[in-house]
């Protein structure tokens, strides 16, 4: 059954320290999304790449926050230097294409202390 | 951006009834799409129903995109239906927005 796979699932980390989050998207899926779930804001989308070209990241704060694909399997979100706001769970997600059902991974649940 | 309002925010339901879950967005869409974050926070994709109805067992839904609103039925509720509802929509590759979220409660 294919799916999106995150790396780690589970991080803790001290503020200041750098943080990197990754993901292995559906093969054969060109659409890939980062998204942030909190309890506050609920779930926001962070960055999109389409062909492993960022088309959007708005959502993002560009000052520490960077998001890459460096191949068509890999996708990593750094957080650098991590602050306790950062905490949260991060979720990434892939679509076949724009037009299509979005599959997300089980996310990765950051706590910034 | 596009807003996206769901409704209603909680809900809780006897285990066997029927419920319908309303997601509204104020602006012109062309994707739309419902997901089910269970109890252990997995994000699954229900149904990517851009405009029309489509039906997957006890669940169904339908979106009528001139109206700019979709609907989630979920027909003899089962415990295992409780989690939080959420529509995601976006306008051609941009405006991405997920609404707050349906909470559904289903007591056995």
């Amino acid at each position: 059954d294919a799916r999106v796979t995150q790396t780690p699932r589970h991080k803790v980390t001290e503020m200041g320290q750098e943080v990197t989050m990754r993901c292995q998207p559906i093969l054969g899926h060109n659409t890939v999304f980062w998204y942030r779930q909190t309890m506050m804001q609920g779930l926001e989308l962070l960055a999109y790449f389409r062909n492993r070209a960022p088309l959007d990241d708005s959502g993002m704060p560009k000052d520490r926050f960077s998001a890459e694909m460096p191949d068509a399997t890999l996708a990593t979100l750094k957080i650098q230097p991590s602050e306790p706001r950062d905490s949260a769970v991060y979720f990434c997600a892939s679509g076949l294409s724009p037009n299509s059902p979005l599959h997300f991974g089980n996310g990765t649940r950051l706590t910034v202390t | 951006g596009i807003q996206v309002e769901q409704s209603p925010p909680d809900l809780i339901l006897q285990e066997g009834a029927n419920s319908t879950l309303r997601c509204n967005f104020s602006d012109s869409v062309n994707n739309l799409q419902w997901f089910h974050q269970n109890p252990w926070g997995q994000l699954i994709n229900l149904f990517y129903i851009p405009s029309g109805t489509k039906q997957n067992g006890r669940l169904s839904a339908t979106t009528v995109a001139t109206e700019r609103y979709s609907l989630l039925y979920i027909s003899s509720s089962q415990t295992t239906d409780s989690g939080v509802y959420f529509c995601d929509s976006d306008n051609y590759g941009q405006n991405f927005v997920f609404g707050p979220g349906t909470r559904l409660s289903v007591l056995p």
